[in-house]
């Protein structure tokens, strides 16, 4: 597997533009997770979904941020309008459900740069 | 909540030193612990997982142990290299029906030639 694959690498918009974010988990992986990095507050979970179903989105900062998982080997991360603190790093990440759990394995991230 | 902390923010050491690296957590009902290794500008990449039930593990020159009772972890490098430079964060997986990891802020290690 060429394990967990985030598009685009880099992106940068201007303020008040919607952006998508894309995310390709590991095949068989039932847990996604959607996270967000920045300097000032590390690494911060927005929302995750097992079996494509959301299941806590109390990390989403506004009504802006919003997240869907169509199906098993894809997710977004939308936001709309964006803004200037918007700016980090956002990762996404899958894990597959076991007694005990699993390893979590992260995307290389999408760099957004909001202008 | 769960809250995991991280100690030291930064380390420095000069190459071919052993070292630990410190991780606590306030919720000990986890069902694993997981290190991660962060260069600058890239994703995350894991090193060692722990099982709830495990004490420790290791992958060649690291070491992870865990005492789930008193909620810590640490990271035990041995013979440095400045290879190993890098940020390194732990996480835990909080038991219950949720799954999500928790991370702490890091530790910023450099390892001077």
């Amino acid at each position: 597997d060429a394990g967990v694959i985030q598009s685009p690498r880099h992106e940068v918009t201007e303020m008040g533009q919607e952006v998508t974010l894309r995310c390709k988990p590991i095949s068989g992986h039932d847990y996604l997770f959607w996270y967000r990095q920045t300097m000032m507050r590390g690494l911060e979970l927005l929302i995750y979904f097992n079996n494509n179903v959301p299941i806590d989105d109390s990390g989403m900062p506004e009504d802006r941020f919003s997240a869907k998982m169509p199906n098993a080997s894809f997710s977004t991360l939308k936001i709309q309008p964006s803004e200037p603190r918007d700016s980090a790093v956002y990762f996404c990440a899958s894990t597959q459900h076991r007694v005990g759990g699993t390893e979590a394995f992260f995307g290389q991230g999408t760099r957004l740069t909001v202008v | 909540k769960q809250e995991v902390t991280q100690i030291p923010a930064a380390l420095s050491v000069p190459e071919g030193e052993n070292l630990v690296l410190n991780c606590s957590f306030t919720d000990s009902a986890i069902y694993n612990l997981q290190w991660f290794r962060q260069d600058p500008g890239k994703g995350l990449t894991s090193l060692l997982l722990i099982q709830s039930s495990q004490r420790e593990q290791t992958s060649g020159r690291l070491n992870a142990s865990l005492d789930k009772s008193s909620g810590r972890s640490t990271l035990y490098i041995a013979a440095s290299q400045p290879g190993d430079s890098a940020t390194y964060l732990c996480a835990v997986t909080s038991s219950g029906s949720a799954r999500q990891l928790t991370f702490g802020s890091g530790t910023q290690l450099t390892v001077l030639p």
